[in-house]
Protein backbone atom coordinates (compact mmCIF):
# COMPACT_ATOMS: atom_id res chain seq x y z
CA UNK A 1 0.00 0.00 0.00
CA UNK A 2 1.48 3.70 -0.81
CA UNK A 3 2.49 5.36 2.07
CA UNK A 4 1.68 8.80 0.78
CA UNK A 5 -1.07 9.23 -1.97
CA UNK A 6 -1.27 12.38 -4.33
CA UNK A 7 -4.15 11.72 -6.09
CA UNK A 8 -3.82 14.51 -8.76
CA UNK A 9 -1.36 14.09 -11.41
CA UNK A 10 -1.85 18.23 -12.34
CA UNK A 11 -3.08 20.98 -11.26
CA UNK A 12 -4.21 24.40 -12.58
CA UNK A 13 -4.97 27.74 -11.05
CA UNK A 14 -5.13 31.09 -12.18
CA UNK A 15 -3.09 33.37 -10.94
CA UNK A 16 -4.13 35.43 -7.25
CA UNK A 17 -6.28 32.60 -6.68
CA UNK A 18 -6.20 29.87 -4.20
CA UNK A 19 -5.16 26.30 -5.01
CA UNK A 20 -4.96 23.01 -2.61
CA UNK A 21 -3.30 20.41 -2.94
CA UNK A 22 -4.46 16.99 -1.94
CA UNK A 23 -1.96 14.37 -0.10
CA UNK A 24 -3.10 11.31 2.29
CA UNK A 25 -1.19 8.64 4.38
CA UNK A 26 -0.81 5.85 5.89
CA UNK A 27 0.93 5.13 8.80
CA UNK A 28 0.38 3.35 12.37
CA UNK A 29 2.23 4.90 14.39
CA UNK A 30 1.34 7.84 16.65
CA UNK A 31 4.41 10.18 16.16
CA UNK A 32 4.97 11.37 12.81
CA UNK A 33 6.08 14.20 10.52
CA UNK A 34 4.61 15.24 7.19
CA UNK A 35 6.42 17.94 4.69
CA UNK A 36 5.88 19.47 1.90
CA UNK A 37 8.44 20.58 -0.88
CA UNK A 38 8.09 22.73 -4.12
CA UNK A 39 10.49 20.88 -7.09
CA UNK A 40 10.66 23.85 -9.77
CA UNK A 41 11.95 23.19 -13.50
CA UNK A 42 15.51 24.23 -12.17
CA UNK A 43 15.10 20.81 -10.14
CA UNK A 44 16.29 21.74 -6.37
CA UNK A 45 14.23 20.51 -3.85
CA UNK A 46 12.87 23.33 -1.42
CA UNK A 47 11.30 22.91 1.93
CA UNK A 48 8.02 24.42 2.24
CA UNK A 49 5.92 23.37 5.52
CA UNK A 50 6.19 20.89 8.21
CA UNK A 51 3.38 19.77 10.56
CA UNK A 52 3.57 17.38 13.53
CA UNK A 53 1.49 14.66 14.31
CA UNK A 54 0.49 16.22 17.72
CA UNK A 55 0.21 19.72 16.28
CA UNK A 56 -2.81 21.15 17.14
CA UNK A 57 -3.26 23.87 14.93
CA UNK A 58 -2.92 23.65 11.36
CA UNK A 59 0.58 24.80 10.11
CA UNK A 60 1.28 28.17 8.45
CA UNK A 61 4.47 29.54 6.03
CA UNK A 62 3.31 32.79 4.69
CA UNK A 63 1.16 32.07 1.59
CA UNK A 64 1.57 28.48 2.50
CA UNK A 65 -0.88 26.58 4.66
CA UNK A 66 -1.38 22.91 5.81
CA UNK A 67 -4.97 21.89 6.15
CA UNK A 68 -4.13 18.81 8.60
CA UNK A 69 -7.08 16.45 9.20
CA UNK A 70 -5.62 13.64 11.48
CA UNK A 71 -8.55 11.59 11.44
CA UNK A 72 -8.91 11.14 7.71
CA UNK A 73 -4.89 11.48 7.48
CA UNK A 74 -4.95 13.65 4.99
CA UNK A 75 -2.38 16.85 4.85
CA UNK A 76 -3.88 18.95 2.26
CA UNK A 77 -1.13 22.13 0.91
CA UNK A 78 -3.04 25.19 0.29
CA UNK A 79 -1.52 28.12 -1.92
CA UNK A 80 -3.61 31.28 -1.24
CA UNK A 81 -2.98 34.32 -4.01
CA UNK A 82 -1.44 31.87 -6.37
CA UNK A 83 2.00 33.58 -8.22
CA UNK A 84 3.48 32.73 -11.76
CA UNK A 85 6.35 31.34 -9.71
CA UNK A 86 4.24 29.02 -7.82
CA UNK A 87 4.55 26.49 -11.38
CA UNK A 88 6.06 23.16 -10.19
CA UNK A 89 6.28 19.94 -8.70
CA UNK A 90 4.87 20.01 -5.17
CA UNK A 91 5.86 16.94 -3.08
CA UNK A 92 4.65 15.37 -0.12
CA UNK A 93 6.42 13.40 1.96
CA UNK A 94 5.81 11.50 5.72
CA UNK A 95 8.59 11.00 8.41
CA UNK A 96 7.58 8.39 10.55
CA UNK A 97 9.69 5.53 13.21
CA UNK A 98 12.35 3.53 11.56
CA UNK A 99 10.25 0.88 13.52
CA UNK A 100 7.11 0.65 14.91
CA UNK A 101 6.62 2.29 18.02
CA UNK A 102 10.47 3.21 17.65
CA UNK A 103 12.00 6.64 18.27
CA UNK A 104 14.56 6.94 15.37
CA UNK A 105 13.38 8.61 12.90
CA UNK A 106 15.45 8.57 9.42
CA UNK A 107 13.48 8.30 6.13
CA UNK A 108 11.84 10.23 4.20
CA UNK A 109 8.86 8.75 2.17
CA UNK A 110 7.67 10.67 -0.97
CA UNK A 111 4.26 11.18 -2.96
CA UNK A 112 4.45 11.00 -6.79
CA UNK A 113 4.29 14.65 -6.59
CA UNK A 114 1.46 17.27 -8.04
CA UNK A 115 2.47 19.39 -11.39
CA UNK A 116 0.85 23.04 -11.06
CA UNK A 117 0.67 25.61 -12.98
CA UNK A 118 -0.46 29.04 -12.16
CA UNK A 119 -1.80 30.43 -15.63
CA UNK A 120 -1.52 34.86 -15.89
CA UNK B 1 26.73 27.96 4.93
CA UNK B 2 26.87 26.15 1.45
CA UNK B 3 24.23 23.98 2.73
CA UNK B 4 24.33 20.69 1.06
CA UNK B 5 26.75 20.61 -2.19
CA UNK B 6 26.55 17.91 -4.55
CA UNK B 7 29.11 17.23 -7.60
CA UNK B 8 28.80 16.75 -10.40
CA UNK B 9 25.73 18.03 -11.59
CA UNK B 10 25.86 15.92 -15.11
CA UNK B 11 27.12 12.40 -16.17
CA UNK B 12 27.39 10.45 -18.99
CA UNK B 13 28.26 7.00 -18.53
CA UNK B 14 29.11 3.87 -20.14
CA UNK B 15 26.93 0.64 -18.69
CA UNK B 16 29.61 -0.69 -16.95
CA UNK B 17 31.78 2.10 -15.77
CA UNK B 18 32.18 3.00 -12.11
CA UNK B 19 31.70 6.65 -10.79
CA UNK B 20 31.35 8.37 -7.36
CA UNK B 21 28.34 11.19 -6.25
CA UNK B 22 29.86 13.42 -4.36
CA UNK B 23 28.06 15.20 -1.56
CA UNK B 24 28.78 17.45 1.46
CA UNK B 25 27.50 19.36 3.86
CA UNK B 26 28.56 22.04 6.23
CA UNK B 27 25.33 22.42 9.09
CA UNK B 28 27.25 19.37 11.07
CA UNK B 29 24.27 17.02 10.45
CA UNK B 30 24.08 13.61 11.94
CA UNK B 31 21.93 12.08 9.55
CA UNK B 32 22.43 12.04 5.52
CA UNK B 33 20.76 10.29 3.02
CA UNK B 34 20.57 9.44 -0.82
CA UNK B 35 16.90 9.60 -3.07
CA UNK B 36 16.92 8.80 -6.51
CA UNK B 37 14.14 10.54 -8.74
CA UNK B 38 12.54 8.74 -11.52
CA UNK B 39 9.41 10.13 -13.92
CA UNK B 40 6.40 9.62 -11.90
CA UNK B 41 7.71 7.60 -9.08
CA UNK B 42 8.86 10.68 -6.61
CA UNK B 43 11.92 10.03 -4.49
CA UNK B 44 13.20 6.76 -3.12
CA UNK B 45 15.44 6.14 -0.46
CA UNK B 46 19.00 4.38 -1.72
CA UNK B 47 21.36 4.33 1.40
CA UNK B 48 21.47 6.56 4.35
CA UNK B 49 23.47 7.21 7.43
CA UNK B 50 22.90 8.21 10.66
CA UNK B 51 26.39 9.42 11.93
CA UNK B 52 30.29 8.77 10.77
CA UNK B 53 30.85 5.38 10.22
CA UNK B 54 27.11 3.67 10.37
CA UNK B 55 25.25 3.23 7.03
CA UNK B 56 22.39 0.97 6.19
CA UNK B 57 19.97 0.40 2.86
CA UNK B 58 16.64 2.61 1.70
CA UNK B 59 13.95 1.52 -0.06
CA UNK B 60 16.28 0.67 -3.81
CA UNK B 61 20.08 0.32 -2.08
CA UNK B 62 20.90 -2.83 -5.36
CA UNK B 63 24.21 -1.62 -7.33
CA UNK B 64 25.04 1.19 -5.14
CA UNK B 65 27.62 1.68 -2.19
CA UNK B 66 28.22 4.44 0.59
CA UNK B 67 30.46 5.10 3.31
CA UNK B 68 30.54 7.71 5.92
CA UNK B 69 33.89 8.41 7.23
CA UNK B 70 33.69 11.70 7.69
CA UNK B 71 30.40 13.79 9.83
CA UNK B 72 30.41 16.49 6.44
CA UNK B 73 30.82 13.90 3.45
CA UNK B 74 28.63 11.00 2.26
CA UNK B 75 29.75 9.69 -1.36
CA UNK B 76 27.40 6.90 -3.37
CA UNK B 77 29.30 4.58 -5.63
CA UNK B 78 28.25 3.18 -8.53
CA UNK B 79 30.47 0.03 -9.10
CA UNK B 80 29.20 -1.00 -12.39
CA UNK B 81 26.97 1.58 -14.03
CA UNK B 82 23.50 0.17 -15.47
CA UNK B 83 20.91 1.80 -17.85
CA UNK B 84 18.50 0.93 -14.97
CA UNK B 85 20.27 3.84 -12.92
CA UNK B 86 19.55 6.43 -14.80
CA UNK B 87 18.15 9.01 -12.65
CA UNK B 88 18.00 11.99 -11.05
CA UNK B 89 19.83 11.60 -7.53
CA UNK B 90 19.72 13.65 -4.42
CA UNK B 91 21.71 14.16 -1.62
CA UNK B 92 19.90 15.14 1.75
CA UNK B 93 21.12 15.97 5.58
CA UNK B 94 19.21 16.55 9.08
CA UNK B 95 20.85 17.54 12.08
CA UNK B 96 19.43 14.07 13.98
CA UNK B 97 16.75 11.41 13.72
CA UNK B 98 15.37 11.83 17.44
CA UNK B 99 12.76 13.79 16.23
CA UNK B 100 10.50 13.44 13.52
CA UNK B 101 10.26 17.15 13.19
CA UNK B 102 14.05 17.36 11.72
CA UNK B 103 13.51 19.11 8.29
CA UNK B 104 15.57 17.46 5.73
CA UNK B 105 17.57 19.74 3.28
CA UNK B 106 18.33 18.40 0.02
CA UNK B 107 21.39 19.24 -2.26
CA UNK B 108 20.87 20.64 -6.09
CA UNK B 109 20.69 16.78 -7.49
CA UNK B 110 22.85 15.31 -9.64
CA UNK B 111 21.43 14.16 -13.12
CA UNK B 112 23.27 10.42 -14.51
CA UNK B 113 22.91 9.16 -17.46
CA UNK B 114 23.56 5.85 -18.44
CA UNK B 115 24.44 4.52 -21.72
Amino acid sequence: AQKITQTQPGMFVQEKEAVTLDCTYDTSDQSYGLFWYKQPSSGEMIFLIYQGSYDEQNATEGRYSLNFQKARKSANLVISASQLGDSAMYFCAMREPEEAGGTSYGKLTFGQGTILTVHP
Amino acid sequence: NAGVTQTPKFQVLKTGQSMTLQCAQDMNHEYMSWYRQDPGMGLRLIHYSVGAGITDQGEVPNGYNVSRSTTEDFPLRLLSAAPSQTSVYFCASSYGVVGYQETQYFGPGTRLLVL
